[in-house]
């Protein structure tokens, strides 16, 4: 079964420093991989996904994650943070063979300012 | 954008009543998902439901919860009887596909059960 973990539950910088947020995953197919953002009282939504190709994706909000398969990691960047940024980030994972998403324990993400 | 609509917000009951939780899923949508998270916690999945049936469930899709989407109305997820421990938000979700598609969430409902 695959499974998610995140293992930063807290992480806090300041206003226009970099950011990686850590995610690995444990599936042994080949996974469907996301990143959700949950702002307060909130729904999650979707930052970035990755399926194939390029392990470099690009999401939304200047967001972008690598898929290293070797390492079992999909961590979460942004080059440079602002104070709206601050939220609570969940990697997900999705085996090809099922239907159920399974997500990690979230990193609540402070900016600030 | 899409919105998947939760009503109500927040709901109270005391523990042993039934309650509904309900789901307006974004229209052209075919799956459809409960999500449970406890204050602070992980988004715990709880049931997958396609076709007017349950796809995949987990441990914590207890025999009291129950899942239906009659007429294609309202995507429902009903306890009965509640349990304290029942308190959470509930997240629906629905995606057009199951291949590779997001996830569309909704704003949550809170159940405090009394």
């Amino acid at each position: 079964a695959q499974s998610v973990t995140q293992p930063d539950a807290r992480v806090t910088v300041s206003e226009g420093a970099s950011l990686q947020l850590r995610c690995k995953y444990s599936y042994s197919g080949t996974p469907y991989l996301f990143w959700y953002v949950q702002y307060p009282r909130q729904g999650l939504q979707l930052l970035l996904k990755y399926y194939s190709g390029d392990p470099v994706v690009q999401g939304v909000n200047g967001f972008e994650a690598e898929f290293i398969k070797s390492n079992s990691s999909f961590h979460l960047r942004k080059a440079s943070v602002h104070w709206s940024d601050s939220a609570v980030y969940f990697c997900a994972v999705r085996s090809s063979n099922t239907n159920k998403v399974v997500f990690g324990t979230g990193t609540r993400l402070q900016v600030l300012p | 954008g899409p919105k998947v609509l939760q009503i109500p917000s927040h709901q109270i009951i005391d523990m042993g009543q039934m309650v509904t939780l309900n789901c307006d899923p974004v229209s052209n949508h075919l799956y459809f998902y409960w999500y449970k998270q406890i204050l602070g916690q992980q988004m715990e999945f709880l049931v997958n439901f396609y076709n007017g049936k349950v796809m995949e469930k987990s441990k914590l899709f207890k025999d009291q919860f129950s899942v239906e989407r009659p007429d294609g109305s309202y995507f429902t997820l009903k306890i009965q009887p509640t349990a304290l421990e029942d308190s959470a938000v509930y997240f629906c979700a629905s995606s057009l596909t199951v291949s590779n598609e997001r996830l569309f969430f909704g704003h949550g409902t809170k159940l405090s059960v009394l």
